[in-house]
């Protein structure tokens, strides 16, 4: 299986800070891989699809980079509706695979 | 617009099977993947598996053993079996409806499956 390791698990932040989370593939993935933000008793919701391309109806404030193995994901400007979980996920291989997740705190 | 609806059963004994069924609205089933992924309390998420219209699966090897995940185009619902239950199975599981090239866009509410006598 291709593991996915997010850091940092946990940020500290304020309303108006730029935030960037990584998540790093013990191989590579090319650009398979999506990003997603998730608030407490929801289901995830899709930001980021193919490392760097934003689903629509998502705000422009996030945005993804990154291939083979090493990818992150910014908010530019937080907000205080982006105070959540963010996960990543491999769909490379046949196995899909998530990272452990961050969560993003005041 | 999508939408997917988990149902089955919150409550599983240990060691039996748990079974949940999710209906798809607004989207063919026979097209795209379906998949199911799970969330233990306080956790992080783990893929299960998915199924194709065709009837192709594949599925998490951690899991292999004990899932089945079948699929009725008539009722445009597919199904999740996982058996032999422990305590390590309780978790939130949501259905979810998966892109030809592998992206998971749309996702059920999820529903929590306990695992207890």
């Amino acid at each position: 299986d291709i593991q996915m390791t997010q850091f940092p698990s946990t940020l500290s932040a304020s309303v108006g800070d730029r935030v960037t989370i990584t998540c790093r593939a013990s191989q590579s993935v090319s650009s398979w891989l999506a990003w997603y933000q998730q608030k407490p008793g929801k289901a995830p919701k899709l930001l980021i699809y193919k490392a760097s391309s934003l689903e629509s109806g998502v705000p422009s404030r996030f945005s993804g980079s990154g291939s083979g193995t090493e990818f992150t994901l910014t908010i530019s400007s937080l907000q205080p509706e982006d105070f959540a979980t963010y996960y990543c996920q491999q769909y490379d291989s046949y196995s899909r695979t998530f990272g452990q997740g961050t969560t993003v705190e005041i | 617009q999508v939408q997917l609806q988990e149902s089955g059963p919150g409550l599983v004994k240990p060691s039996e099977t748990l079974s949940l069924t999710c209906t798809v609205s607004g989207a063919s089933i026979s097209s795209y993947y379906w998949s199911w992924i799970r969330q233990p309390p306080g956790k992080g998420l783990e893929w299960i598996g998915y199924i194709y219209y065709s009837g192709a699966t594949n599925y998490n090897p951690s899991l292999k053993s004990r899932v089945t995940i079948s699929i009725d185009t008539s009722k445009n619902q597919f199904s999740l079996k996982l058996s032999s239950v422990t305590a390590a199975d309780t978790a939130v599981y949501y259905c979810a409806r998966t892109t030809m090239v592998g992206i998971t866009d749309y996702w059920g509410l999820g529903t929590l499956v306990t695992v207890s006598s």
